[in-house]
């Protein structure tokens, strides 16, 4: 089953105390990316992969890093928590957006909150 | 700088009410994708519909349409004869062709209520 994977899927944590959220998929694709939904915010792009070895930032990249070493890979690290990144975080892939169909296949979500 | 507004934060119809979801955007890009996205209240982020920028044709799929007019930079959505099914929120979304290829802006979202 095509699918976006992320884990873990809720997570309570303390600030300062780093934590890695991490997401797979099996479709194959080029793009990658991380959104944070908040109350009345929408989703927000958090950093973008375009390709192994090939990422930049979203609209709201600060206190976050990525890492893309394998094309099914993208995690998302918290180095230091803090409570303003308690939100609720979707992993998201595609193929490139030259392509066809390239609607965003979304993960389930992890619920983090940082106390 | 990239934009979409989703100025309705909430809607309110009773079954069988036909509503629409309105959807502006800006920006300086020739080329570009516009999305519409459900996201139920069990959560997940569901694909509806793409359109190109080359694209302005309607589209109906049963009882959703889709009205892209890039005069007006908008793309509504309308749901026929609303179906408390429908009750979710709805997000429109941009993405990006050649400059900034793979970044994406989403609107705040409408939540749409349908009432039986």
């Amino acid at each position: 089953e095509a699918q976006v994977t992320q884990n873990p899927r809720y997570l309570i944590t303390v600030t300062g105390k780093k934590l890695t959220v991490t997401c797979s998929q099996n479709m194959n694709h080029e793009y990658m990316s991380w959104y944070r939904q908040d109350p009345g915010l929408g989703l927000r792009q958090i950093y973008y992969s375009m390709n192994v070895e090939v990422t930049d930032k979203g609209d709201v990249p600060e206190g976050y890093k990525v890492s893309r070493k394998e094309k099914r890979n993208f995690p998302l690290i918290l180095e230091s928590p803090s409570p303003n990144q308690t939100s609720l975080y979707f992993c998201a892939s595609s193929p490139p957006v030259r392509m066809e169909y390239n609607e965003q296949f979304f993960g389930p979500g992890t619920r983090l909150t940082v106390l | 700088a990239q934009k979409v507004t989703q100025a309705q934060t909430e809607i309110s119809v009773v079954e069988k009410e036909d509503v629409t979801l309105d959807c502006v955007y800006e920006t300086r890009d020739t080329t570009y994708y516009l999305f519409w996205y459900k996201q139920p209240p069990s959560g997940e982020l569901v694909f509806l519909i793409r359109r190109n920028s080359f694209d302005e044709q309607n589209e109906i799929s049963g009882r959703y349409s889709w009205n892209f007019q890039k005069s007006t930079s908008s793309f509504n959505f309308t749901i026929t004869a609303s179906q408390v099914v429908d009750s979710a929120v709805y997000f429109c979304a941009l993405s990006y062709f050649n400059t900034n290829a793979g970044k994406s802006t989403f609107g705040d979202g409408t939540t749409l209520t349908v009432k039986p």
